[in-house]
């Protein structure tokens, strides 16, 4: 039972290249959501899906998109990455909104 | 709009002693509150979660947490630290985001803890 997982676990992007971050899950859960994390602040959400084909946006998702073509995938873009995009993302799951989020492992991504 | 405080950035406590890690929320209705930890490296794994009832709830590796209304806290107790023990805590606070007509999640800024030999 893999979870949460979140690929790649790394990666480092110049200013303006653009890349896609891919989460899945395997626990048919119904919400899915991207956080991204920096020093000293905590968890703060970019953007949500409450079920296949919607999408939301959350507390900082200038510079981003999402799509949820598929219930198990939850996809997070970034168009045109800037430095101020330097960050660990991490995916999470939940079964409901208002039901415990599962974790991917994160991935660290570097804008130089 | 929720809130989270952890008013504690950084604790270091000596292995085998008691830990509280302090947690104030703000919501204008009763919360779902919820306690996880951050190994380095890795992602958040919940520790334990408050819905309603009991307003003592006992989680994982011996951690217990207490939602006391009045005070609009909810602290994370555990009565001996192990060295395994040292990650990062992160407190949540689960509400109705009436705008969005759903639930999210919104996290304090965490707490470091440290556990000395």
């Amino acid at each position: 039972n893999a979870g949460v997982t979140q690929t790649p676990k790394f990666r480092v992007l110049k200013t303006g290249q653009s890349m896609t971050l891919l989460c899945a899950q395997d626990m048919n859960h119904e919400y899915m959501y991207w956080y991204r994390q920096d020093p000293g602040m905590g968890l703060r959400l970019i953007h949500y899906s409450v079920g296949e084909g919607t999408t939301a946006k959350g507390e900082v998702p200038d510079g981003y998109n999402v799509s949820r073509l598929k219930k198990q995938n939850f996809l997070l873009g970034l168009e045109s990455a800037a430095p101020s995009q330097t960050s660990v993302y991490f995916c999470a799951s939940s079964y409901k909104g208002n039901q415990p989020q599962h974790f991917g492992d994160g991935t660290r991504l570097s804008i130089l | 709009a929720q809130s989270v405080t952890q008013p504690d950035i950084h604790i270091t406590v000596s292995e085998g002693a008691s830990l509280e890690l302090r947690c104030n929320y703000s919501y204008g209705a009763t919360p779902y509150l919820f306690w996880y930890v951050q190994s380095p490296g890795q992602g958040l794994q919940l520790l334990l979660k408050y819905f309603s009832g009991d307003t003592l709830v006992q989680g994982i590796k011996g951690f217990e947490a207490e939602f006391k209304r009045s005070q609009s806290s909810f602290n994370l107790r555990k009565p001996s630290v192990h060295w395994s023990d040292a990650a990062e805590y992160f407190c949540a606070v689960g509400a109705l985001n009436s705008g969005a007509g759903s639930y999210q999640l919104t996290f304090g800024k965490g707490t470091k803890l440290s556990v000395i030999p």
